[in-house]
């Protein structure tokens, strides 16, 4: 069973519109990320977050939002999309402290095209 | 500013061979080095990761190389397989549950 879901798998947005990313994961971990890839860029940070609190945000742009309902979930808001946000999304997530703490593991990701 | 830098951009070995991977960083408190590797249309899965305190650490026939002073890293991969063709990343972190700043990959193919 997967352990870190992310939700769509595929998703395809007209630009100006706004889409939700949902990430779950079930690895009882505590610290979630987002991470975007394209191909003009490689794996780049975005935020990352502890016990539901934003500890870190490198986004400049205020149009991605991340939410944290549960402490086990880490969506990515997008508003006003635009061409350029066309990426695969990845979150992923880290244990508590202990021997492994600092691996992070990746979901599936979710692959938006903005048209 | 990359902050993190891998070379070559691409490598192609035989089967059987070694190959190496380079890295190196800028930041000094960076603290953690994972490498993932990525297969086409997956997720990145971490392969293995090394601390400053160690300058090499084996699993198998992934072998990392750490040079401190020179703030450089390597990863040996000995006996390449056609399945160890992916993306590699070497990725940094300053501390736990920080961000990884990851290299621009390396694209390995193993031909037969």
């Amino acid at each position: 069973d997967p352990k870190i879901i992310q939700k769509p798998k595929y998703l395809v947005a007209v630009t100006g519109s706004e889409k939700i990313l949902i990430c779950e994961q079930y690895l009882g971990h505590n610290a979630m990320y987002w991470y975007r890839q394209s191909a003009k860029k490689p794996l780049e940070f975005m935020f990352s977050y502890s016990y539901q609190k934003l500890m870190d945000n490198q986004t400049a742009s205020s149009r991605f939002q991340p939410q944290s309902s549960k402490k086990n979930h880490l969506d990515l808001q997008i508003t006003a999309l635009k061409p350029d946000d066309s990426a695969t999304y990845f979150c992923a997530s880290s244990p508590p402290w202990g021997v492994n703490q600092d691996t992070q593991y990746f979901g599936p990701g979710t692959r938006l095209l903005v048209l | 500013q990359q902050q993190v830098r891998q070379s070559p951009q691409s490598l192609t070995v035989w089967e059987g061979e070694t190959a190496i991977l380079n890295c190196s960083y800028e930041d000094s408190t960076f603290d953690y080095f994972p490498w993932y590797w990525q297969f086409p249309r997956e997720s990145p899965a971490l392969l293995i990761a090394i601390r400053p305190v160690s300058n090499k650490k084996e699993d198998g026939r992934f072998t990392i190389f750490f040079n401190k002073r020179e703030k450089k890293l390597s990863l040996h991969i000995t006996d390449s397989q056609p399945g160890d063709s992916a993306t590699y990343f070497c990725a940094a972190s300053p501390s736990s549950g920080q961000k990884l700043v990851f290299g621009q990959g390396t694209i390995l193919k193993v031909y037969l």
